[in-house]
């Protein structure tokens, strides 16, 4: 399976701290999308970044691909505590069938 | 512009009834995906389309389940039967091609008493 794997599962910050966000995958992928899901509805679309892309950036988020250690990190700059939410990494092979893992659940404390 | 909707919003229904769900994506987005989402556990694929046809059903749990796609865009998914277990929110993605960003809309959730 090309789950994405996220670690850790639970993490807690204060407001204005980064937070960082592990994914690991087993296979081989196209593109690793990144999503956010608040209160268990709305999923909204963070960052894709392709397999020949190693960094990109999007505002306070700055997404890493290491295809070589199959894995990603999502780093939040400066957080707020309106960033609370679960943070789901989402690897995907051709036909873009999107395997979700159970996610990390990001608290800011304000 | 529309982003993903889905209808209804919400559902409850009986043991054994039949439901549909629908889903409207972005108008010209040719790639139609249905995942759900039980409580506690992560999205899992359920089926996708490109264009009208569907390459990939894999995720279908049983027979009960059913999916079409007219005209490129509405789609429904039908759940002949329900169960219990059927329980989840139901949501719909599209893509303006594959290997693009899917957006996805905000969920059925489905409740079987």
């Amino acid at each position: 399976s090309q789950q994405g794997e996220e670690d850790p599962q639970a993490l807690s910050i204060q407001e204005g701290e980064n937070a960082t966000m592990n994914c690991s995958y087993k296979t081989s992928i196209n593109n690793l999308q990144w999503y956010r899901q608040n209160s268990g509805r709305g999923l909204v679309h963070l960052i894709l970044i392709r397999s020949n892309e190693r960094e990109k950036h999007s505002g306070r988020l700055r997404v890493t691909l290491d295809t070589s250690k199959k894995s990603s990190s999502l780093l939040i700059t400066a957080s707020r505590a309106a960033d609370t939410a679960s943070y789901f990494c989402a690897p995907s092979s051709a036909t873009n069938k999107l395997i979700f893992g159970t996610g990390t659940l990001l608290a800011v404390q304000p | 512009g529309a982003g993903v909707s889905q209808s209804p919003s919400n559902k409850v229904t009986e043991k054994g009834k039949d439901v549909e769900l629908r889903c409207d994506p972005i108008s010209g987005h040719t790639a139609l995906y249905w995942y759900r989402q039980s409580l506690g556990q992560g999205l899992e694929f359920l089926i996708y389309f490109q264009g009208n046809s569907a390459p990939d059903k894999s995720g279908l749990p049983s027979d009960r389940f059913s999916a079409e796609r007219t005209g490129g865009s509405v789609s429904t998914l039908t759940i002949q039967r329900t169960q219990q277990e059927d329980s989840a929110v139901y949501l719909c993605a599209s893509s303006f091609v594959v290997e693009e960003t899917q957006y996805f809309g905000p969920g059925t959730r489905l409740l079987v008493l």
